[in-house]
């Protein structure tokens, strides 16, 4: 089974705090994701990530950063947190077989920030 | 025009019928379109992929996928109150940045 795990499922911090959350999957999967979900808007992408120390920018990438020193972990963090971060963040991880452009994503069990 | 659609409201149906979920999505050439199920307050899980036009059935889920008229559909059978999720719908988009595409998703309600 894939199994993509994430540091925290609720995490509460203050305004200005620097903000990190990890996400580590065991699948050897290349890509991973970082999104938020808010309740009217969906499923957004932040940023994702095809290779180690290689990150893209997603939709929504401003007050954001990402990093992945190894293929397993990929942690984004909040630079300077703002209540208008307040929401539920999933990471997910899916392989890249690109002659049948299958992408399958596999998401972690969320992390649910609160920023006060 | 949105990458996904999903556009019913929450869909309530009583406990053994039919749920019936559909999808529009607007990139001609996409090749790969996926099912989540999302439970209240937590993350979402595959349930289906389907890639090729026709049926693909699995357990009392069955997706239908349309290429020509851009859209998949989701069938549950004999819905059950476990049943009872918001349902998502991701078409991989081709590009530069190849990832998927989510539609805000259905909720569905199965009442016992």
């Amino acid at each position: 089974d894939v199994k993509v795990t994430q540091s925290s499922r609720y995490l509460v911090k203050r305004t200005g705090e620097k903000v990190f959350l990890e996400c580590v999957q065991d699948m050897d999967h290349e890509n991973m994701f970082w999104y938020r979900q808010d309740p009217g808007l969906g499923l957004r992408l932040i940023y994702f990530s095809y290779d180690v120390k290689m990150k893209e920018k997603g939709d929504i990438p401003e007050g954001y950063s990402v990093s992945r020193e190894k293929k397993e972990r990929f942690s984004l963090i909040l630079e300077s947190a703002s209540t208008n971060q307040t929401s539920m963040y999933l990471c997910a991880s899916s392989f890249q077989i690109r002659d049948r452009a299958t992408y399958e994503q596999y998401f972690g069990p969320g992390t649910r920030l609160t920023v006060t | 025009q949105k990458e996904v659609e999903q556009n019913s409201g929450p869909l309530s149906v009583p406990e053994g019928a039919i749920a019936s979920l559909n999808c529009t999505y607007s990139d001609r050439v996409s090749q790969s379109f996926f099912w989540y199920r999302q439970y209240s307050g937590k993350s979402p899980e595959l349930i289906m992929s389907i890639y090729s036009n026709g049926d693909k059935e699995d357990g009392r889920f069955t997706a239908q996928l349309n290429k020509a008229s851009q859209y998949v559909s989701l069938l549950i059978r004999d819905s059950q109150p476990s049943d009872s999720a918001t349902y998502l719908c991701a078409v991989f988009v081709r590009g530069g940045n190849n990832r998927l595409a989510f539609g805000k998703g259905n909720q569905v309600v199965v009442i016992p």
